[in-house]
């Protein structure tokens, strides 16, 4: 069984441009989680996506934004990118009440 | 809103001691309770949960009870090797609909085991 896959790794990008982060969900799962955690912190429910809809949402703004495609798939969109925004990105993938992390993707923000 | 409240860090003790990670949790309801652990450049991994008051969680000879009486769930295990050095994290689920409720951590606890 392959587990929860995220791309890519690492990536550098520039205050104000845009970023897409990508996470392969476990077989079998089809709700998808992301998570922001800022070094040193807990990581925070950005929003949450069950069959292809947005099921939740925290509270980070709009030009945060996300997709889930028929395989389960999904993507993390953030526009207009900002220093703040430099954190390890997390994805997990559900099927009952258990969520399983990817290795999350490092974004700097410089 | 939901909030868990964990011990700061760094604990650091000696291979083969006694851990106990203090955890306690704010929310309406009756959330489910988890302890992740994050070993370096690592994402997480759920090491043990509890659904419901008084049920206790194991795994890999760590264990938590879910204590509803004073809102805890503190992670505790007999004797610590140098691999369990790495954050772990108390969460909560907020028992919303769908298929699995988003988690609300705490902000981590390092745990470093020396020989």
């Amino acid at each position: 069984e392959t587990g929860v896959t995220q791309s890519p790794t690492h990536l550098i990008k520039t205050r104000g441009q845009q970023v897409t982060l990508r996470c392969s969900s476990q077989s079998g799962h089809n709700t998808v989680s992301w998570y922001q955690q800022a070094l040193g912190q807990g990581p925070q429910f950005i929003f949450q996506y069950y069959r292809e809809e947005e099921n939740g949402r925290g509270n980070f703004p709009p030009r945060f934004s996300g997709l889930q495609f028929p395989n389960y798939s999904s993507e993390l969109n953030v526009n207009a990118l900002e220093l703040d925004d430099s954190a390890l990105y997390l994805c997990a993938s559900s099927a009952r009440d258990e969520q399983y992390f990817g290795p999350g993707t490092r974004l700097t923000v410089t | 809103g939901d909030s868990v409240t964990q011990m700061e860090g760094p604990v650091t003790l000696s291979e083969e001691a006694f851990l106990t990670i203090n955890c306690t949790y704010t929310a309406t309801g009756y959330p489910s309770l988890f302890w992740y652990v994050q070993y370096p450049g690592e994402g997480l991994q759920l090491l043990l949960k509890a659904t419901k008051a008084d049920d206790k969680g194991s795994n890999k000879g760590f264990e938590a009870t879910y204590r509803k009486e004073t809102t805890s769930f503190h992670l505790e295990k007999g004797s610590v090797q140098v691999s369990d050095s790495a954050v772990y994290f108390c969460a909560l689920s907020d028992g919303g609909t769908g298929t699995a409720s988003k988690l609300t951590f705490g902000t981590g606890t390092r745990l470093q085991v020396t020989l």
